[in-house]
């Protein structure tokens, strides 16, 4: 089983939809999650870290259950800008030590 | 400010042939690695360095040597190349500091460079 895992999509919204992605890790003691965005053909940039339940900035807002080992990322008010990759990450150990596990990615598109 | 440079952007090989992907930063970071992104495969770990003169495998390391001899610079370098090793490179940088309390450690926040598109033919 890959260590994170994420569907692909291409999830298809409507400008001003309100989207969410899942993502889930199979290493139970990882303490903290980022989410990256990938524009086409550009290197990945950071959106947002997660640690505790939950992180919240703007429009976007990532959430995370140790519980069900999963984090999601929630996005409101589409724009079409949001357009891109969103890749899950998550450290290889629970000392959250240098190696990061990237999910495949989801693709996003935002339609007029 | 720069961030991470990669050089070159775009390069054509014949197998056999070697080459040296160069990657440098200008954030004094002291942790520095070079992913490989594939279709279908996503990112995945080459090799990486947590200081000058300290390096360490990843998740694909065969076919790629790296070295780190000074903060800046970190090559890398395909000593045979196959067409395996048609990717896109990405080098990223990070530093080391841990943000007290949160978990959230400064190594897993990559700056990454703009990307080396390699064909081998």
């Amino acid at each position: 089983r890959k260590e994170v895992e994420q569907d692909p999509g291409p999830f298809n919204v409507p400008e001003g939809a309100t989207v969410a992605f899942n993502c889930t890790y199979s290493n139970s003691a990882s303490q903290s999650f980022f989410w990256y965005r990938q524009d086409c053909r550009k290197e990945p940039k950071l959106l947002m870290s997660v640690y505790s339940s939950g992180n919240e900035d703007g429009r976007f807002t990532a959430q995370l259950n140790r519980a069900s080992q999963y984090i999601s990322l929630l996005i409101r008010d589409s724009k079409l800008s949001d357009s891109a990759t969103y890749l899950c990450v998550s450290p290889r150990n629970s000392n959250s030590g240098y190696a990061l596990n990237f999910g495949k990615g989801t693709s996003l598109l935002v339609t007029p | 400010n720069a961030g991470v440079t990669q050089t070159p952007k775009f390069q054509v090989l014949k197998t056999g042939q070697s080459m040296t992907l160069q990657c440098a930063q200008d954030m004094n970071h002291e942790y520095m690695s070079w992913y490989r992104q594939d279709p279908g495969m996503g990112l995945r770990l080459i090799h990486y360095s947590v200081g000058a003169g300290i390096t360490d495998q990843g998740e694909v390391p065969n076919g790629y040597n790296v070295s780190r001899s000074t903060t800046e610079d970190f090559p890398l370098r395909l000593l045979s190349a196959a067409p395996s090793q048609t990717s896109v490179y990405f080098c990223a940088s990070s530093y080391s500091y841990s943000t007290m309390g949160t978990g959230i450690s400064g190594a897993n926040v990559l700056t990454f460079g703009a990307g080396s598109r390699l064909t081998v033919l």
